[in-house]
């Protein structure tokens, strides 16, 4: 099965920072990885897929990148709509597998 | 556009099935592969399994021996049993839709989960 390994766990910024959160798979998973948005109470909302597609309607400070292993998401400049918790999650094989998740809270 | 409910008891006895079921409205079905997400309370999510319109499913090794997914396509319906469940099984179930997109930028395709029921919390307790 593969792992998937986020970080940091927690993470605490600003309004208007610039914040990159890291994905990790323990083998290659090509470009099979999809990033989440949840807030608390609420389903999580795809906002990246297939590493890097931004979904439409996602607003575009946000991006993903990388490929194989080690991929990315990256805000831009946070918005005060931003604060809340984010999860990568790999579709190349089943059972599908998500990160622990990566708390985004406000400084 | 397609909504995803789940249904089904909020309390679940220690050893008993957990039984649920998600309706898809406002759209077909067919030729999607349908998901079982779950996420007990303060945690992560975990994918539960998936099945396809013609029956075809797959699930998380850790948790077939107690699984079944199936489907009515009559209904536009997908259900979930789990049985002899436990404290453990406590979480907030969500139904999923998984859609093949393909990345404009790089070509590349993924298999995410693009919409998601609201979510309905099973707590198992006598």
């Amino acid at each position: 099965d593969i792992q998937m390994t986020q970080s940091p766990s927690s993470l605490s910024a600003s309004v208007g920072d610039r914040v990159t959160i890291t994905c990790q798979a323990s083998q290659s998973i090509s470009s099979f990885l999809n990033w989440y948005q949840q807030k608390p109470g609420k389903a999580p909302k795809l906002l990246i897929y297939a590493a890097s597609g931004l979904l439409s309607g996602v607003p575009s400070r946000f991006s993903g990148s990388g490929s194989g292993t080690h991929f990315t998401l990256t805000i831009s400049s946070l918005q005060p709509e931003d604060f809340a918790t984010y999860y990568c999650q790999q579709s190349f094989s089943t059972p599908r597998a998500f990160g622990q998740g990566t708390r985004l809270e406000i400084k | 556009q397609v909504q995803l409910q789940e249904s089904g008891p909020g309390l679940v006895k220690p050893s008993e099935t957990l039984s649920l079921t998600c309706t898809v409205s406002g759209g077909s079905i067919s030729n999607y592969y349908w998901s079982w997400i779950r996420q007990p309370p303060g945690k992560g999510l975990e994918w539960i399994g998936y099945i396809y319109n013609s029956g075809s499913t797959d699930y998380n090794p850790s948790l077939k021996s107690r699984l079944t997914i199936s489907v009515d396509t009559s209904k536009n319906q997908f259900s979930l049993e789990l049985s002899s469940v436990t404290a453990a099984d406590t979480a907030v179930y969500y139904c999923a839709r998984e859609r093949i997109l393909y990345s404009d930028s790089s070509g590349s395709q993924a298999h995410p989960f693009d919409i998601w029921g609201q979510g309905t919390l099973v707590t198992v307790s006598s």
